[in-house]
């Protein structure tokens, strides 16, 4: 059983620019949450999608936005990068909403210059 | 500000020692976690507890629920190279998969 995908696993980008991330859940899998992982802030909540709903969201800015799509893959983006916003941009995925079980993929290592 | 403190920030040791991680909050969690991620990958799901009081053995690890629900510890027996890592607590304050996490133990385990 394929674990969680996430593309790209590294990507360099400037100031200002925007940026998506992609995660493909584990089959079966419908719930999806993404987080942000720092060396000074640690793993933080950033949202949770299930059945292409937001069902939570952390306390980021506007700027990160995401999204789930009908076959449970999801999307987030991030615009008018920061240098703040470098880190690791985890997802993880869960048979449903609340099972609080977590699946996390390898992340996707942003690097803003 | 962190909701789940955990300590220690680092911990160095030789093979065959003893150790005790401790993850502790002001709040109370409906569940709390505990992962384990290697570099270069992502956080491993190790296990979850739900119950105040509850004990849960994972062959060397045992972790603990406090009573109220607000702190958790994580102790391993004759620690081994292969458990270096970074050690996480997370909890859950309500339904949903929306995680606290703290901010980890780093482990090393020397041969």
């Amino acid at each position: 059983k394929a674990g969680v995908t996430q593309t790209p696993r590294y990507l360099i980008k400037t100031r200002g620019q925007q940026v998506t991330l992609s995660c493909s859940p584990i089959s079966g899998h419908r719930s999806v949450s993404w987080y942000q992982q720092t060396p000074g802030q640690g793993l933080q909540f950033l949202f949770e999608y299930f059945s292409e709903t937001q069902r939570n969201k952390g306390n980021f800015p506007g700027r990160f936005s995401g999204r789930q799509f009908s076959n449970s893959r999801s999307e987030m983006n991030v615009s008018t990068l920061e240098l703040g916003d470098s880190a690791l941009y985890l997802c993880a995925s869960s048979l449903g909403p609340n099972t609080g079980e977590l699946f996390f993929g390898e992340g996707s290592r942003l690097t803003v210059l | 500000t962190q909701l789940l403190e955990q300590s220690p920030q680092f911990l160095s040791i030789q093979e065959g020692e003893n150790l005790t991680v401790y993850c502790n909050s002001s709040s109370v969690f409906s569940s709390l976690q505990w992962y384990r991620q290697e570099p270069g990958e992502g956080p491993v799901l190790l296990v979850t507890v739900v119950t105040g009081g509850e004990v849960k053995k994972l062959k060397r690890l045992t972790f603990q629920f406090g009573d109220a629900r607000k702190d958790s510890s994580l102790h391993i027996t004759a620690a081994q190279p292969g458990d270096t890592g970074l050690y996480l607590c997370a909890g859950a304050q309500n339904a949903g998969n929306m995680l606290t996490f703290g901010g980890g133990t780093r482990l090393m385990v020397k041969p």
